[in-house]
Protein backbone atom coordinates (compact mmCIF):
# COMPACT_ATOMS: atom_id res chain seq x y z
CA UNK A 1 0.00 0.00 0.00
CA UNK A 2 1.59 3.48 -1.12
CA UNK A 3 0.80 5.80 1.21
CA UNK A 4 3.20 7.97 -0.57
CA UNK A 5 2.62 8.81 -4.26
CA UNK A 6 4.32 10.66 -7.44
CA UNK A 7 1.95 9.89 -10.13
CA UNK A 8 4.55 11.49 -12.79
CA UNK A 9 7.43 9.78 -13.22
CA UNK A 10 8.68 12.31 -15.74
CA UNK A 11 9.30 16.40 -16.08
CA UNK A 12 10.89 18.26 -18.24
CA UNK A 13 11.48 21.89 -18.38
CA UNK A 14 13.20 24.38 -19.75
CA UNK A 15 16.24 26.27 -18.18
CA UNK A 16 14.87 29.32 -16.17
CA UNK A 17 11.69 28.15 -16.22
CA UNK A 18 9.67 26.90 -12.97
CA UNK A 19 9.16 23.38 -12.53
CA UNK A 20 6.55 21.74 -10.22
CA UNK A 21 7.00 18.67 -8.49
CA UNK A 22 4.00 17.01 -7.23
CA UNK A 23 3.19 14.50 -4.30
CA UNK A 24 -0.01 13.04 -2.82
CA UNK A 25 -0.30 11.13 0.79
CA UNK A 26 -3.16 9.15 2.03
CA UNK A 27 -2.03 8.48 5.52
CA UNK A 28 -3.65 11.91 8.13
CA UNK A 29 -1.28 11.22 10.52
CA UNK A 30 1.77 12.06 8.29
CA UNK A 31 2.81 15.78 10.17
CA UNK A 32 6.26 16.16 8.68
CA UNK A 33 7.44 16.00 4.76
CA UNK A 34 10.27 16.48 2.71
CA UNK A 35 11.92 16.27 -0.62
CA UNK A 36 15.36 14.43 -1.51
CA UNK A 37 16.62 14.33 -4.69
CA UNK A 38 18.67 11.54 -6.06
CA UNK A 39 21.32 12.19 -8.63
CA UNK A 40 22.48 8.81 -10.33
CA UNK A 41 24.35 5.96 -8.35
CA UNK A 42 24.82 8.60 -5.50
CA UNK A 43 22.66 8.19 -2.15
CA UNK A 44 19.35 10.70 -1.78
CA UNK A 45 20.48 13.85 -0.28
CA UNK A 46 17.86 15.95 1.80
CA UNK A 47 16.50 18.93 -0.09
CA UNK A 48 13.81 21.01 1.93
CA UNK A 49 11.43 20.07 4.36
CA UNK A 50 7.59 21.21 5.91
CA UNK A 51 6.27 20.70 9.28
CA UNK A 52 1.94 20.18 9.12
CA UNK A 53 1.64 23.57 11.40
CA UNK A 54 2.96 25.34 8.15
CA UNK A 55 2.23 25.73 4.30
CA UNK A 56 4.41 26.72 2.76
CA UNK A 57 8.88 26.97 3.36
CA UNK A 58 10.85 28.44 1.41
CA UNK A 59 15.13 28.06 0.81
CA UNK A 60 16.40 29.66 -2.58
CA UNK A 61 14.96 28.52 -5.54
CA UNK A 62 13.18 26.03 -3.62
CA UNK A 63 9.53 26.55 -2.38
CA UNK A 64 7.72 23.30 -1.10
CA UNK A 65 3.95 24.10 -0.73
CA UNK A 66 1.94 22.19 1.83
CA UNK A 67 -2.35 21.33 1.55
CA UNK A 68 -3.30 19.77 4.25
CA UNK A 69 -6.76 19.73 3.29
CA UNK A 70 -5.94 17.80 0.05
CA UNK A 71 -3.51 15.91 1.41
CA UNK A 72 -1.28 17.27 -1.75
CA UNK A 73 2.15 18.78 -0.91
CA UNK A 74 4.51 20.27 -4.55
CA UNK A 75 7.91 21.60 -4.91
CA UNK A 76 8.72 24.60 -6.99
CA UNK A 77 11.73 24.98 -8.30
CA UNK A 78 12.05 28.70 -9.67
CA UNK A 79 14.51 29.47 -12.01
CA UNK A 80 15.22 25.66 -12.87
CA UNK A 81 18.83 24.62 -14.14
CA UNK A 82 20.52 21.84 -15.77
CA UNK A 83 22.24 20.83 -12.27
CA UNK A 84 18.63 20.68 -10.86
CA UNK A 85 18.54 17.46 -13.53
CA UNK A 86 17.69 14.01 -11.19
CA UNK A 87 15.25 12.13 -9.64
CA UNK A 88 13.40 14.01 -6.85
CA UNK A 89 11.21 11.93 -4.02
CA UNK A 90 9.06 13.14 -1.50
CA UNK A 91 8.54 11.63 2.14
CA UNK A 92 6.80 11.53 4.89
CA UNK A 93 6.83 10.97 8.12
CA UNK A 94 4.30 10.61 11.11
CA UNK A 95 7.06 11.69 14.10
CA UNK A 96 5.37 8.84 16.63
CA UNK A 97 8.54 9.04 17.68
CA UNK A 98 10.27 6.04 14.92
CA UNK A 99 11.51 8.66 12.69
CA UNK A 100 10.49 6.38 9.80
CA UNK A 101 9.89 7.98 6.42
CA UNK A 102 7.63 6.52 3.60
CA UNK A 103 9.15 7.69 0.27
CA UNK A 104 7.13 7.94 -3.03
CA UNK A 105 8.48 6.76 -5.91
CA UNK A 106 9.91 9.62 -7.49
CA UNK A 107 10.07 11.95 -9.89
CA UNK A 108 12.64 12.25 -13.00
CA UNK A 109 13.37 15.78 -13.74
CA UNK A 110 15.34 16.90 -16.80
CA UNK A 111 15.88 20.70 -17.13
CA UNK A 112 16.90 21.19 -20.74
CA UNK A 113 19.82 23.95 -20.81
CA UNK B 1 33.17 15.42 7.72
CA UNK B 2 33.01 12.53 6.22
CA UNK B 3 29.26 10.90 4.89
CA UNK B 4 27.96 7.29 5.23
CA UNK B 5 29.64 4.50 4.31
CA UNK B 6 28.90 1.66 2.08
CA UNK B 7 30.21 -1.38 0.77
CA UNK B 8 30.16 -2.89 -1.19
CA UNK B 9 29.17 -0.67 -4.48
CA UNK B 10 27.79 -3.52 -6.18
CA UNK B 11 27.11 -7.16 -5.88
CA UNK B 12 26.00 -9.74 -8.33
CA UNK B 13 25.05 -13.52 -6.51
CA UNK B 14 23.09 -16.50 -7.85
CA UNK B 15 19.75 -16.74 -6.12
CA UNK B 16 20.11 -19.03 -2.79
CA UNK B 17 23.40 -17.47 -2.46
CA UNK B 18 24.16 -15.40 0.29
CA UNK B 19 25.56 -11.80 1.04
CA UNK B 20 26.39 -9.18 3.04
CA UNK B 21 26.72 -5.54 3.17
CA UNK B 22 28.30 -3.02 5.01
CA UNK B 23 27.58 0.49 6.87
CA UNK B 24 30.01 3.01 8.86
CA UNK B 25 27.32 5.95 9.69
CA UNK B 26 28.62 9.61 10.15
CA UNK B 27 30.11 9.79 13.62
CA UNK B 28 28.04 10.69 16.54
CA UNK B 29 24.78 9.46 14.63
CA UNK B 30 22.90 7.66 17.25
CA UNK B 31 20.05 6.25 14.74
CA UNK B 32 21.21 4.07 11.43
CA UNK B 33 18.43 2.48 8.63
CA UNK B 34 18.34 -0.10 6.20
CA UNK B 35 16.57 0.81 3.02
CA UNK B 36 15.79 -1.49 0.01
CA UNK B 37 14.59 0.64 -3.14
CA UNK B 38 13.71 -1.90 -5.67
CA UNK B 39 14.19 -0.23 -9.15
CA UNK B 40 11.48 2.35 -10.35
CA UNK B 41 10.31 2.59 -6.79
CA UNK B 42 11.07 4.75 -3.83
CA UNK B 43 13.50 3.71 -0.64
CA UNK B 44 11.51 1.32 1.66
CA UNK B 45 12.39 0.65 5.37
CA UNK B 46 13.89 -2.76 6.40
CA UNK B 47 14.92 -1.73 9.81
CA UNK B 48 16.19 0.75 12.33
CA UNK B 49 18.16 0.85 15.15
CA UNK B 50 19.13 3.33 18.37
CA UNK B 51 22.32 2.64 19.27
CA UNK B 52 22.34 -1.13 19.16
CA UNK B 53 19.17 -1.43 19.45
CA UNK B 54 16.46 -2.33 17.38
CA UNK B 55 13.99 0.53 17.06
CA UNK B 56 11.52 -0.88 13.95
CA UNK B 57 12.34 -3.91 12.51
CA UNK B 58 8.71 -4.61 10.82
CA UNK B 59 9.33 -4.60 7.23
CA UNK B 60 12.14 -6.72 7.44
CA UNK B 61 11.82 -10.49 6.00
CA UNK B 62 13.58 -12.60 8.69
CA UNK B 63 13.20 -15.75 7.19
CA UNK B 64 16.24 -14.60 5.42
CA UNK B 65 17.40 -10.86 6.29
CA UNK B 66 19.10 -10.39 9.17
CA UNK B 67 20.73 -7.21 10.52
CA UNK B 68 22.57 -5.77 13.30
CA UNK B 69 24.56 -2.97 14.87
CA UNK B 70 27.17 -3.90 17.61
CA UNK B 71 28.81 -1.28 19.40
CA UNK B 72 26.50 0.86 18.07
CA UNK B 73 28.49 2.30 15.24
CA UNK B 74 29.23 0.00 11.72
CA UNK B 75 26.04 -2.50 11.07
CA UNK B 76 25.87 -5.32 8.72
CA UNK B 77 22.98 -6.21 6.46
CA UNK B 78 22.57 -10.20 5.67
CA UNK B 79 20.44 -12.00 3.42
CA UNK B 80 20.50 -15.90 3.26
CA UNK B 81 19.18 -17.34 0.94
CA UNK B 82 19.11 -14.15 -1.58
CA UNK B 83 15.55 -14.38 -4.07
CA UNK B 84 15.60 -13.25 -7.14
CA UNK B 85 13.20 -10.66 -5.75
CA UNK B 86 16.24 -9.27 -3.42
CA UNK B 87 17.69 -7.61 -6.37
CA UNK B 88 17.91 -4.06 -5.46
CA UNK B 89 19.70 -0.69 -4.20
CA UNK B 90 20.45 -0.89 -0.47
CA UNK B 91 20.85 1.76 1.15
CA UNK B 92 22.10 2.66 4.37
CA UNK B 93 21.20 6.41 6.37
CA UNK B 94 21.98 7.57 9.66
CA UNK B 95 20.80 10.13 11.84
CA UNK B 96 21.78 12.33 14.56
CA UNK B 97 19.26 11.01 17.45
CA UNK B 98 15.82 9.40 17.51
CA UNK B 99 13.23 11.84 17.83
CA UNK B 100 15.25 14.45 16.95
CA UNK B 101 12.76 15.18 14.24
CA UNK B 102 14.11 17.34 11.07
CA UNK B 103 13.68 13.83 9.63
CA UNK B 104 16.87 14.75 8.05
CA UNK B 105 18.49 11.31 6.91
CA UNK B 106 21.63 11.18 5.38
CA UNK B 107 22.72 8.60 3.13
CA UNK B 108 24.92 6.57 1.85
CA UNK B 109 25.90 6.13 -1.91
CA UNK B 110 23.98 2.55 -1.76
CA UNK B 111 24.72 -0.88 -2.42
CA UNK B 112 23.47 -2.74 -5.71
CA UNK B 113 22.95 -6.27 -5.34
CA UNK B 114 21.62 -8.21 -8.47
CA UNK B 115 20.70 -11.51 -8.13
CA UNK B 116 20.72 -14.03 -11.01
Amino acid sequence: DQQVKQNSPSLSVQEGRISILNCDYTNSMFDYFLWYKKYPAEGPTFLISISSIKDKNEDGRFTVFLNKSAKHLSLHIVPSQPGDSAVYFCAASDQTGANNLFFGTGTRLTVIP
Amino acid sequence: EAGVAQSPRYKIIEKRQSVAFWCNPISGHATLYWYQQILGQGPKLLIQFQNNGVVDDSQLPKDRFSAERLKGVDSTLKIQPAKLEDSAVYLCASSLVLGESTGELFFGEGSRLTVL
